[in-house]
């Protein structure tokens, strides 16, 4: 059965800094991993969405890395501001039936 | 880009009371459908896939008499929580394939039974 992990669980920055967020599978065997934005009491907002032949994407401040083999991805967050405190979700899609299994997240905290 | 909507936001409800929350998508014909339940700093836990036109299917440990699921259009799906309990309070969230692969979200409801 598929476990998704994500460290750390929570995760306090100044402004500014420069910082990884963490993913781990223990099925390689995935469609894709997706890392999504939750803010508090609302719904997710999809970030990035690495297909499982790929090995990274970028989106403005946000670069996520899969590297498949290991289990692993890592979201890597840059010049990190205050708006971006949220929790971080990844997800993984097992094949094309389009669910989702979901790690604990990391909330974080940018302190201005 | 895509939108899926629910409705209501927020709800409390008696015990013994059913409770049936919509998902709809709202720019975009979705005929899967995916409702999740996330408890408080816990993640999303996966309830069960809505198909359009046919029965949902429920994840292990779903009680599918309990959590009603029905999907009547391309863009509709609603669950219905029969007979809320307390232990039935928690944020549900629905999630509709959209463009380009990616999953939308809803903003999700939240269920709070006396």
């Amino acid at each position: 059965k598929q476990e998704v992990t994500q460290i750390p669980a929570a995760l306090s920055v100044p402004e500014g800094e420069n910082l990884v967020l963490n993913c781990s599978f223990t099925d390689s065997a995935i469609y894709n991993l997706q890392w999504f934005r939750q803010d508090p009491g609302k719904g997710l907002t999809s970030l990035l969405l690495i297909q499982s032949s790929q090995r990274e994407q970028t989106s403005g401040r946000l670069n996520a890395s899969l590297d498949k083999s290991s289990g692993r991805s890592t979201l890597y967050i840059a010049a990190s501001q205050p708006g971006d405190s949220a929790t971080y979700l990844c997800a993984v899609e097992e094949d094309s039936s389009y669910k989702l299994i979901f790690g604990s997240g990391t909330r974080l905290l940018v302190r201005p | 880009g895509a939108v899926v909507s629910q409705h209501p936001s927020w709800v409390i409800c008696k015990s013994g009371t059913s409770v049936k929350i919509e998902c709809r998508s709202l720019d975009f014909q979705a005929t899967t459908m995916f409702w999740y339940r996330q408890f408080p700093k816990q993640s999303l836990m996966l309830m069960a896939t809505s198909n359009e036109g046919s029965k949902a299917t429920y994840e292990q440990g779903v009680e599918k008499d309990k959590f009603l699921i029905n999907h009547a259009s391309l863009t509709l799906s609603t669950l219905t929580v029969t007979s809320a309990h307390p232990e039935d309070s928690s944020f549900y969230i629905c999630s509709a394939r959209g463009p380009q692969e990616t999953q939308y979200f809803g903003p999700g409801t939240r269920l709070l039974v006396l």
